[in-house]
């Protein structure tokens, strides 16, 4: 089962432009996260955003949350070329006193220098 | 450096041959599980284990074993692989402090199968 989704699939950008991708979920989380997986390479942590936040923000990343849509959002501001890459929302049910973390499909973003 | 190691990084078999893809991880965390990762699919969680010789199912765990004899270690085990096992795995692992609180995961480098 998959818990979050993201959208777009795919994105096609210029570099300087901004990216935005969107997860949606379906029940209550703790927390959020997203990562990135360059092609073929392990995820890579990104960001965690605690259900209690709002907004967060890490160098050119900024997330947000609205947990009454259970939806969340990653801006990536002035992309380069070496953002291309996926990026994948992770979340987490509490489910029989253990937790199961989920990943969406991923949206596949690339950069055009 | 602080990471997590998966080795064999390709692999090539045939259908029917035992193999064990090894994951290790320095970092003393409690929490391990390995995934698949197909076109189209995603990640999907195989097997994870919350400690020491406590694993459980994750989504698609048939065809698969796992064991957690030791807590840096969690090898993953296909007893008769198939074609359909043809996938890139991830182990990943993480501290496991809160009950229902997902913790940030590290992940290993993959492991690309192609079973024949």
């Amino acid at each position: 089962s998959q818990q979050g989704e993201e959208d777009p699939q795919a994105l096609s950008i210029q570099e300087g432009e901004n990216a935005t991708m969107n997860c949606s979920y379906k029940t209550s989380i703790n927390n959020l996260q997203w990562y990135r997986q360059n092609s073929g390479r392990g995820l890579v942590h990104l960001i965690l955003i605690r259900s209690n936040e709002r907004e967060k923000h890490s160098g050119r990343l900024r997330v947000t949350l609205d947990t009454s849509k259970k939806s969340s959002s990653l801006l990536i501001t002035a992309s380069r070329a070496a953002d291309t890459a996926s990026y994948f929302c992770a979340t987490a049910s509490a489910s029989g006193g253990s937790y199961i973390p989920t990943f969406g499909r991923g949206t596949s973003l690339i950069v055009h220098p | 450096e602080a990471q997590v190691t998966q080795n064999p990084r390709y692999l090539i078999t045939v259908t029917g041959k035992k193999l064990t893809v090894t994951c290790s991880q320095n970092m003393n965390h409690e929490y391990m599980s390995w995934y698949r990762q197909d076109p189209g699919l995603g990640l999907r969680q195989i097997y994870y284990s919350m400690n020491v010789e406590v694993t459980d199912k994750g989504d698609v765990p048939e065809g698969y074993k796992v064991s957690r004899k030791e807590k840096r270690n969690f090898p993953l085990i296909l007893e008769s692989p198939s074609p359909n096992q043809t996938s890139l795995y991830f182990c990943a692992s993480s501290f496991r402090r809160t009950l229902g609180v997902q913790e940030t995961q590290y992940f290993g480098p993959g492991t690309r199968l192609l079973v024949l």
